[in-house]
């Protein structure tokens, strides 16, 4: 079965800093692609970031970065120069890739606090 | 700009109340979700559907069940509604592509009391 791991339920971060959160997974398959989502206090969830299996490039989305490092199933997103709209709670989602439902596993969230 | 709208961003019920939460996407999109988020738990999804009038048990059915008439459109129906319902439910849509991301709704907030 698929698992996704979140460690750090809370981060803090100082403002203009990068942060690092953490994400493993757990999958048997060989093709799948993982997301990272964020979360505002006010509940919509915002896609940031894809990266999928076979990439060999890690993904870059302008101040958010995927650091995949596939032998040991992780899936860290990297934000740079944090600022204090970046407080949210992140979530780390795979999918697999050939399911025909196309859903998403998620982890249970790193919720960010950037200090002024 | 893409969409996904749901019914309602807080419902209070009582226990016992048949619930029915509304989401619309204009995408066109082929699935769509329904998810409960809970904290410490993450999101869970509860069903999907990936076409009209086909649908799917997700990794928590129970106590809920769902509808899709048009393509557009999702319910999710809680038969009778239960306090341990009480939950933040997202929904969400996405077209069928390895690398598409899922578009989520603003979320419905329910307490049942």
């Amino acid at each position: 079965a698929q698992k996704i791991t979140q460690t750090q339920p809370g981060m803090f971060v100082q403002e203009k800093e990068a942060v690092t959160l953490d994400c493993t997974y757990d999958t048997s398959d060989q093709s799948y692609g993982l997301f990272w989502y964020k979360q505002p206090s006010s509940g919509e969830m915002i896609f940031l970031i894809y990266q999928g299996s076979y990439d060999e490039q890690n993904a870059t989305e302008g101040r958010y970065s995927l650091n995949f490092q596939k032998a040991r199933k992780s899936a860290n997103l990297v934000i740079s120069a944090s600022q204090l709209g970046d407080s949210a709670m992140y979530f780390c989602a795979m999918r697999r890739d050939g399911d025909s439902s196309y859903k998403l596993i998620f982890g249970s969230g790193t919720r960010l606090l950037v200090r002024p | 700009d893409v969409k996904v709208t749901q019914s309602s961003r807080y419902l209070v019920k009582r226990t016992g109340e048949k619930v029915f939460l509304e989401c619309v996407q204009d995408m066109d999109h082929e699935n769509m979700f329904w998810y409960r988020q809970d904290p410490g738990l993450g999101l869970r999804l509860i069903y999907f559907s990936y076409d009209v009038k086909m649908k799917e048990k997700g990794d928590i059915p129970e106590g809920y069940s769902v509808s899709r008439e048009k393509k557009e459109r999702f319910s999710l129906i809680l038969e009778s509604a239960s306090t341990n319902q009480t939950s933040m439910y997202l929904c969400a849509s996405t077209l069928r592509s390895s690398y598409n991301e899922q578009f989520f709704g603003p979320g419905t907030r329910l307490t049942v009391l």
